[in-house]
């Protein structure tokens, strides 16, 4: 299967600064990337479409100006959470689909702890 | 009504049991249909996927899909503790954002 690497995955950072998260394909290239929040003990909220080489698309309540994302190349999609706060302490973890046979079918990566204190 | 339905359990089995995992979707344009894994604090991990109806077998896991009920499945045969996990039924089509089951929690006790 396509292979989806993300980093760091677990970070702490003080409350008011700002953290990147990546989102690799290895072994395919991505047009389309999706970005997930993930509450304990619940299921994948939806937050954004990250297009590679245009702006994303953000789900509703989602704050575009908080949660910056580029999508620069085939393979890097990036999340930005600016200003973070407590409350957006969450597990983040980010998508991909690969063309060809598995089209449609979303390879995830290990996901991103984190911390705000 | 929620576009893809999954009881959260838990469910709890002994070792060696057959576990039957159950949704339900209700947007008949959905062509693809996956079951995910995911351990605490990890990525959920890809385990099966089918295009359009029909069965799916790998070692001990069937995947299941019936399209004209909306109804996916998945079976797990001589289930055994590592299997412990939630397991997160998902459905899309094409490249579009795929949507969730809220997942069902499984404890396979030894």
């Amino acid at each position: 299967g396509a292979v989806v690497s993300q980093h760091p995955s677990w970070v702490i950072c003080k409350s008011g600064t700002s953290v990147k998260i990546e989102c690799r394909s290895l072994d395919f290239q991505a047009t389309t990337m999706f970005w997930y929040r993930q509450f304990p003990k619940q299921s994948l909220m939806l937050m954004a479409t990250s297009n590679e080489g245009s702006k994303a698309t953000y789900e509703q309540g989602v704050e575009k100006d908080k949660f910056l994302i580029n999508h620069a190349s085939l393979t890097l999609s990036t999340l930005t959470v600016t200003s973070a706060h407590p409350e957006d302490s969450s597990f983040y973890i980010c998508s991909a689909s690969s063309p060809g046979t598995h089209t449609g079918v979303g390879f995830f990566g290990q996901g991103t702890r984190l911390t705000v204190v | 009504q929620k576009e893809v339905e999954q009881d959260p359990g838990p469910l709890s089995v002994p070792e060696g049991a057959i576990v039957s995992l159950n949704c339900t979707y209700s947007n008949s344009a959905f062509q693809y249909f996956m079951w995910y894994r995911q351990y605490s604090r990890k990525g959920p991990e890809l385990l099966m996927y089918t295009y359009s109806s029909g069965n799916k077998e790998d070692g001990r896991f069937t995947a299941q899909v019936d399209k004209s009920s909306k109804y996916i499945s998945l079976f797990i045969r001589d289930s055994q503790p590592s299997d412990s996990a939630t397991y997160l039924c998902a459905t899309g089509s094409g490249n579009t954002p795929l949507v969730f089951g809220k997942g069902t929690r499984l404890s396979v006790i030894a």
